[in-house]
């Protein structure tokens, strides 16, 4: 079972900020934040990952919180190309043996 | 560099006959491995290799063979097609080797089973 839980759906203006949370409240304190995306059923893509610092990269930003029970994901200004399935994962492993839930899919609206 | 390359993109095998889809990479990675994907479900783990000669099972390995005789190749193999193997086969690698961690993934195989 993933290790992780997300809403099912959301939906964002274009142009405006996407905010993805996810809840990972088991998470061991050896297993990073991933976060990876679907467009249109291709292979997934890699946007971010972190262990307890914030990161940010030019595709989006990572918060995680101080107990690292939690965290959201950045589009700070999604396009319609931002409209996919994003997928929280936590794993020990460098991009390795991830467990996929279901994710959420953000839909932006034009 | 064409990363992760799958073949075939589309494939339509019936009941019973054997194939293997192909995984080549060209990142010289030494991790690969093998997701399958359910019409609204996440990607799920089948097997993986930690570099060449070696290779391991993940969640849902049943049906499924796997060798790992050079870096850049992880063939999958179905040994007798069932309908329950009808899902979307995605190939991922990553290395250690450098600070960046992404897993790279392939396009995809979409088998369908009749």
């Amino acid at each position: 079972d993933a290790k992780t839980t997300q809403p099912t759906s959301m939906d964002c203006a274009e142009g405006r900020a996407a905010n993805l949370p996810c809840n990972h409240s088991t998470i061991s304190g050896n297993e990073y934040v991933y976060w990876y995306r679907q467009i249109h059923s291709q292979g997934p893509q890699y946007i971010i990952h972190g262990l307890k610092n914030n990161e940010t990269n030019e595709m989006a930003s990572l918060i995680i919180t101080e107990d690292r029970k939690s965290s959201t994901l950045i589009l700070p200004h999604a396009t319609l190309r931002d409209t996919a399935v994003y997928y929280c994962i936590v794993s020990p492993f460098y991009g390795q043996n991830f467990v996929f839930g279901p994710g959420t899919r953000l839909s932006v609206l034009p | 560099n064409a990363g992760v390359t799958q073949t075939p993109k589309f494939q339509v095998l019936k009941t019973g006959q054997s194939m293997t889809l192909q995984c080549a990479q060209d990142m010289n990675h030494e991790y690969m491995s093998w997701y399958r994907q359910d019409p609204g479900m996440g990607l799920r783990l089948i097997h993986y290799s930690v570099g060449a000669g070696i290779t391991d099972q993940g969640e849902v390995p049943n049906g499924y063979n796997v060798s790992r005789s050079t870096t850049e190749d992880f063939p999958l193999r179905l040994l007798s097609a069932a309908p329950s193997q009808t899902s979307v086969y995605f190939c991922a690698s990553t290395t250690e080797a450098s600070l960046n961690t992404e897993a790279f993934f392939g396009q995809g195989t979409r088998l369908t089973v009749v």
